[in-house]
């Protein structure tokens, strides 16, 4: 078991490019969340999976913002044209069944120039 | 909107000092989560508490959960270097998904 891995550590991205991350779970694990994090603040939900179904999808993620996880495997997100206010830390998460804690990966830290 | 309010927000101790940090919300919530993170990585599970007037205990931290499930404390008895950090409490308010409501986090600085 090598926990949750996210790729790429880092993404420095000019404003209006489109960025993908990639997020590996837990292979045990069929519940798969994204939460967002800017500096200083608690991680903020976004998407939540349960194997390959997108069952709940936070406010945040406005239309620019996509995220599969084919077959219940590894998921991605998808930002299409950044703007600087995406610029934050996105974490990957997945669980068994949730109410007794997650795993998460390192994270993803995007920087919109 | 389930809200969960942390403080204090930062705090600067010396190494073998004890301390406190709280965690609290006018919602119920079923089950709670502290987390350690530490700059450039994800969170580190710490305990998850389920029952109203849990206490647990992992090596210095002790962990109580509110009887109203509202609320919960982190304490930690001389505190180390090694364990400054974000700490960072979690509510899961669905029993389904398991979706967390996090407070903002409380920085912990432990000087030698």
């Amino acid at each position: 078991d090598t926990g949750v891995s996210q790729d790429p550590r880092h993404k420095i991205t000019k404003r209006g490019q489109n960025v993908t991350f990639r997020c590996d779970p837990i292979s045990e694990h069929n519940r798969l969340y994204w939460y967002r994090q800017t500096l200083g603040q608690g991680p903020e939900f976004l998407t939540y999976f349960q194997n390959e179904a997108q069952l709940e999808k936070s406010r945040l993620l406005s239309d620019r913002f996509s995220a599969e996880r084919p077959k219940g495997s590894f998921s991605t997100l998808e930002i299409q044209r950044t703007e600087q206010g995406d610029s934050a830390m996105y974490l990957c998460a997945s669980s068994l069944t949730g109410r007794y804690g997650y795993t998460f990966g390192s994270g993803t830290r995007l920087t919109v120039v | 909107t389930q809200l969960l309010e942390q403080s204090p927000q930062f705090l600067s101790i010396q190494e073998g000092e004890n301390l406190t940090v709280y965690c609290n919300s006018s919602s119920v919530f079923s089950s709670l989560q502290w987390y350690r993170q530490e700059p450039g990585e994800g969170p580190v599970l710490l305990v998850t508490v389920v029952t109203g007037g849990e206490v647990k205990k992992l090596k210095r931290l002790t962990f109580q959960f509110g009887d109203a499930r509202k609320d919960s404390s982190l304490h930690i008895t001389a505190a180390q270097t090694g364990d400054t950090g974000l700490y960072l409490c979690a509510g899961d308010g669905s029993s389904n998904t398991g979706k967390l409501i996090f407070g903002q986090g409380t920085t912990l600085q432990v000087k030698p």
